[in-house]
């Protein structure tokens, strides 16, 4: 039960684009069309944005997309906006009833 | 609405023993699978122990496995997680949340409540 990788940081400027990866292993993102990404701001609870690799909950922006590659997922954000500036955690199945979180990306809007 | 309101944290010395509860409202409670996921302080989060709607199934995390134990009572709609042997690096805010049922993933989560494993 590794945790999955992501980068540390990443930022945008409003109105642009950016990605954040999360890699796993065969055993977790590889084997399973089953990430999930989650924003948190200071001193909240997560929030749900994608689950299954690309699917958006009721209510997320259509800004916010997911895609998967091999041992990798991706979350791109579109139009960066002030309020996107947040933590955010990408999670997997992991097989026999566990799930595995990655360390989190921290996003600043420049 | 739909709510989730965790209980039960506290400071507790390491070694010793700790419940908390995590009270459900606004849904079906019995129709959905419980997580706990905690969050050491200024730290990533980390999933800890999912529960089936019916409690006929359980996991805990490695991290866990054979000190903490996750029930639920579907009479009260509450679930639980009973942690034993404290230690140290059990710190955090612990946030129960909804599995969305079929999709591996979570969907309503509590407003946490921290743990401080500490003499």
């Amino acid at each position: 039960q590794s945790a999955l990788t992501q980068p540390a940081s990443v930022s945008g400027s409003p109105g642009q684009s950016i990605t954040i990866s999360c890699t796993g292993t065969s055993s977790d993102v590889g084997n399973y069309n089953l990430v999930s990404w989650y924003q948190q701001h200071p001193g909240k609870a997560p929030k749900l944005m994608i689950y299954e690799g690309s699917k958006r909950p009721s209510g997320v922006s259509n800004r916010f997309s997911g895609s998967k590659s091999g041992n990798t997922a991706s979350l791109t954000i579109s139009g960066l906006q002030p309020e996107d500036e947040a933590d955010y955690y990408c999670c997997s199945f992991a097989g026999s009833s566990t799930w595995v979180f990655g360390g989190g990306t921290k996003l600043t809007v420049l | 609405q739909v709510q989730l309101v965790e209980s039960g944290g506290g400071v507790v010395q390491p070694g010793r023993s700790l419940r908390l509860s995590c009270a459900a409202s606004g849904f079906t409670f019995r129709s959905y699978g419980m997580h706990w996921v905690r969050q050491a302080p200024g730290k990533g989060l980390e999933w800890v122990a999912v529960i089936s709607k019916d409690a006929s199934d359980e996991q805990t995390a490695d991290s866990v496995k054979g000190r903490f134990t996750v029930s639920r009572d579907n009479s009260k709609n509450t679930v639980y997680l009973q942690m034993n042997s404290l230690r140290a690096d059990d710190t955090a805010v612990y946030y129960c949340a909804r599995d969305l049922s079929g999709e591996y993933a979570f969907d309503i989560w509590g407003q946490g409540t921290l743990v401080t494993v500490s003499s």
